[in-house]
């Protein structure tokens, strides 16, 4: 069974740009959750998609945005970069809102200069 | 959900059993522990979780007091594979609100 995979692997852009980030979840599975691990910061949980609706968001500003395509696949969008979005930004996936056992993907290092 | 306290870090010999502590003294009845580690530069992965009896499963058993204000995640033989930083967490198994919320962790060094 393949895992939650993510795309690009890295990324570099500058402030002000604009960054899309990729996630397509486990087979099967129809939640898909965004978490930022920033330097020092620790993991902190970014949205949450359902069904593709946006279920829940963690305390980010409005430039970070996503949505869910049909085939339950996700984008995370963040507009206006700032230097401190620097970090490894991840997305879970699980089968349902029950089941708490979240898939990780490996990540996407977003660095802005 | 309630809130878990880690030791920041910890080391462990190979080949011996590593024994993570976790304190949850305000859990609630409904929520459950989750253990999940992350190992340098990757995602996190889960590796068990249990409301109040002792779970064990192909990586790790998990031993939460009768009380349930803490648990034990046990690595019954640590290999230099299982360095990671390693995460307590709870919350109720049908959280609506989706987000896990990971705190510091334990840093487990396994040592050869």
């Amino acid at each position: 069974e393949a895992g939650v995979t993510q795309s690009p692997t890295h990324l570099i852009k500058t402030r002000g740009q604009q960054a899309t980030l990729r996630c397509s979840p486990i087979s099967g599975h129809t939640s898909v959750y965004w978490y930022q691990q920033a330097l020092g910061l620790g993991l902190q949980f970014l949205l949450w998609y359902d069904e593709g609706e946006e279920r829940n968001r963690g305390n980010f500003p409005p430039r970070f945005s996503g949505r869910q395509f049909p085939n339950y696949s996700s984008e995370l969008n963040v507009n206006a970069l700032e230097l401190e979005d620097s970090a490894l930004y991840l997305c879970a996936s699980n089968r349902d809102r029950a089941n708490n056992e979240q898939f990780f993907g490996p990540g996407t290092r977003l660095t802005v200069l | 959900d309630a809130k878990t306290t880690q030791p920041p870090s910890m080391d462990c010999a190979e080949g011996r059993a590593a024994n993570l502590p976790c304190n949850h003294s305000t859990i609630s009845g409904n929520e459950y522990v989750y253990w999940y580690r992350q190992i340098h530069s990757q995602g996190p992965q889960y590796i068990i979780h249990g409301l109040k009896n002792n779970e064990t499963n192909e990586m790790a058993s998990l031993i939460i007091t009768e009380d349930r204000k803490s648990s034990t995640l046990i690595l019954p033989h640590a290999t230099l594979r299982d360095t990671a930083v390693y995460y307590c967490i709870v919350r109720a198994h049908s959280s609506n609100t989706g987000k896990l919320i990971f705190g510091q962790g334990t840093t487990l060094q396994v040592k050869p």
